[in-house]
């Protein structure tokens, strides 16, 4: 089954407190990409990756870092998370550059 | 820049019956992609339809269409025979092809299904 797996779907953290948020996809595709959907915002790009070791800034990168090790993986880091980053998340993966075609499940984060 | 807007935050329409949910966007670009995402309360996003700027004919998925004006900068959702689980945020996207690498997204329209 085609499938992007994110996690973890809550999160809960203080300030501060370096995190990782895991998304893998199983359809060999070379675009993936990450969002942060905030209410009345719609869904805006963080990061997205053409292909493995290829990285480029969204309309929001400050804050997170991603890396492109395997073509499967796209991990969104916060070195330092602040509360501003409370949010959802959207990890996806695309055969079409720029156009996000499976999503994951979301990640809830909140940062107290 | 490109910006799409959604006017509608929130919809209702009667099960059984056809809503519209607009979308208008701004471009200089005369190629590109338009789409239309829905958001059910399980939070996942699914692409619902697809419509290449360049194609005159308006795209269509079982009880989804779009009506495209290209001159108007305007890509409208229709949805047919409305059912419960069609209940959803539905976003607007756009993609150029300059700026190909990225996606803009609507704020979304939140549509409710009454029984």
């Amino acid at each position: 089954e085609a499938q992007v797996t994110q996690n973890p779907r809550y999160l809960i953290t203080v300030t501060g407190k370096k995190l990782t948020v895991t998304c893998s996809q199983n359809m060999n595709h070379e675009y993936m990409s990450w969002y942060r959907q905030d209410p009345g915002l719609g869904l805006r790009q963080i990061y997205y990756s053409m292909n493995v070791e290829v990285t480029d800034k969204g309309d929001v990168p400050e804050g997170y870092k991603v890396s492109r090790k395997e073509k499967r993986n796209f991990p969104l880091i916060l070195e330092s998370p602040s509360p501003n980053q409370t949010s959802l998340y959207f990890c996806a993966s695309s055969l079409w550059t720029g156009q996000p075609q499976h999503f994951g499940d979301g990640t809830r984060l909140s940062i107290l | 820049a490109q910006t799409v807007t959604q006017s509608q935050p929130e919809m209702s329409v009667q099960e059984a019956e056809t809503v519209t949910l607009s979308c208008t966007y701004d471009t200089s670009e005369s190629d590109y992609y338009l789409f239309w995402y829905k958001q059910p309360p399980s939070r996942q996003m699914i692409l619902v339809i697809r419509q290449e700027a360049y194609k005159q004919q308006n795209a269509t998925e079982n009880r989804f269409s779009v009506n495209f004006q290209k001159a108007a900068k305007s890509f409208s959702l229709k949805i047919s025979d409305s059912q419960l689980g069609d209940a959803a945020m539905y976003f607007c996207a756009y993609r150029g092809e300059t700026s190909y690498d990225k996606v803009i997204f609507g704020p979304g329209t939140s549509l409710s299904v009454i029984p």
